[in-house]
């Protein structure tokens, strides 16, 4: 069964420095989201991604992030300049039909900013 | 915007029922239903769509009412594998998604 795959698993950055995290959704999906959940937290939603560029972005999603898809599998989430508060874990998703399909969810990538 | 979730927690003996409740101050498009087993990312449960469409588990029955912007999940007959924490999704506007606030869910032998 096709999944979302997302490296690292784990990275662990000094405050200040950028981190990209990486994300290969499932192939024939369209719409592409990030969200992040810290330790003990609720999943909040930072970012939707269609047709090359941001459909919807939450409040989180400040300039200090961006999102690319650099090519035709990959999808990315850059954080210019982490803050230990971005310590996280962060969740990619795909759907084929945007929110009113199933997300299918990554294993995540666990973000410590020291 | 971010819907609420009632039970914050409840622990069920195997075979109990539970109901997790999810409201929204927004009207909503569709709501969604997750379970999140701890270290693990969420995995989907159902979809509800206005207008009464429903795509999801066979075992987990979920009810939107669109009016009163809430919906229901319902665990029947719990086993072990149920718990987790829940987490309710709702679109109301664009692709926007908001998670509830979670209800942790704990099945005892």
């Amino acid at each position: 069964e096709p999944e979302v795959t997302q490296t690292p698993s784990h990275q662990v950055t000094q405050m200040g420095q950028e981190v990209i995290l990486r994300c290969v959704p499932i192939s024939n999906h369209l719409y592409f989201y990030w969200y992040r959940q810290i330790l003990g937290q609720k999943v909040e939603f930072l970012v939707s991604f269609y047709n090359n560029e941001i459909s919807e972005k939450s409040e989180i999603f400040d300039d200090q992030f961006s999102v690319e898809r650099p090519d035709g599998s990959n999808f990315t989430l850059k954080i210019r300049s982490t803050k230990l508060e971005d310590s996280a874990m962060y969740f990619c998703a795909s759907s084929d039909r945007g929110s009113q399909e199933t997300q299918y969810f990554g294993p995540g990538t666990r973000l410590l900013v020291l | 915007q971010q819907p609420v979730q009632s039970p914050q927690a409840v622990i069920l003996r195997e075979g109990e029922d539970a109901v997790i409740n999810c409201s929204s101050s927004k009207a909503l498009y569709s709501v969604h239903w997750y379970r999140q087993k701890h270290g693990e990312a969420p995995v989907f449960l159902m979809i509800l769509l206005k207008g009464g469409e429903q795509k999801g588990h066979e075992k987990i029955s979920a009810s939107f009412n669109e009016k009163k912007q809430q919906s229901s999940l319902y665990l029947t007959a719990s086993q072990l594998s149920y718990s987790g924490t829940y987490f309710c999704g709702t679109e109301s506007t664009g692709n926007q998604f908001y998670f509830g606030t979670g209800t942790s869910l704990t099945v005892i032998p």
